[in-house]
């Protein structure tokens, strides 16, 4: 069974700080790994990592993903309040249609 | 843009209705899935689609019943609700074969059962 770890589960934090979320996996057959933000509602699609070691970078937001360790980094630099959500993390692997997700990390980013 | 859009943002019901959760998207896309979200629990799949009249339980089917008469529509019901299953309800749906690629979701039902 596909299994998804996230820590911390839970982050509070000053603005301007930075911040790195953490995503560890165990998948057959592993395909991608997704990280989805998630404030109010829907979650929104931030990156899709497939080969180890190469950044992906959005903003202030960036992510690596290391497939010999099976675990991922999201990096947030220059925290703003806009950042606060649930950041979730999913893998997929080539055996099924499916998404296995983790419980998320609550980020908390204070004034 | 893609859009999957659900039917209710709240819903209260009571022990014992049946209820209809719809979810709607625009893209053509072949899978659709239902989730439920719960504090400390994640995402978990209730059940997928992926293809009209298709469906495959997912993680945590108990409880629950899908349709899918047309491509576009995907309704999760309770035939007979709990409190157990007062939760967030997300829909999502992505094109058949990329299942390493992002999910479009909807905003989300929040349910809530007294």
């Amino acid at each position: 069974e596909d299994k998804v770890v996230q820590s911390p589960l839970s982050l509070v934090v000053h603005e301007g700080d930075t911040v790195t979320l953490n995503c560890s996996y165990e998948v057959t057959n592993f395909r991608s790994l997704l990280w989805y933000k998630q404030e109010k509602k829907a979650p929104t699609f931030l990156f899709m990592l497939t080969s180890s070691g190469i950044e992906k970078k959005s903003g202030r937001l960036s992510s690596i993903l290391d497939k010999k360790e099976l675990f991922s980094i999201l990096n947030i630099t220059a925290t703003q309040t806009g950042d606060s959500a649930v950041y979730l993390c999913a893998v997929a692997n080539f055996g099924n249609e499916k998404l296995t997700f983790g419980t998320g990390t609550r980020l908390t980013i204070i004034p | 843009d893609v859009k999957v859009t659900q039917s209710s943002r709240y819903l209260v019901k009571r022990t014992g209705e049946k209820v209809f959760l719809e979810c709607v998207q625009d893209m053509d896309h072949e899978n659709m899935f239902w989730y439920r979200q719960d504090p400390g629990l994640g995402l978990r799949l209730i059940y997928f689609s992926y293809d009209v009249k298709m469906k495959e339980k997912g993680d945590i089917p108990e409880g629950y019943s899908v349709s899918r008469e047309k491509k576009e529509r995907f309704s999760l019901i309770l035939e007979s609700a709990s409190t157990n299953q007062t939760s967030m309800y997300l829909c999502a749906s992505r094109r058949r074969g990329l299942a390493g690629y992002e999910q479009y979701f909807g905003p989300g039902t929040r349910l809530t059962v007294t």
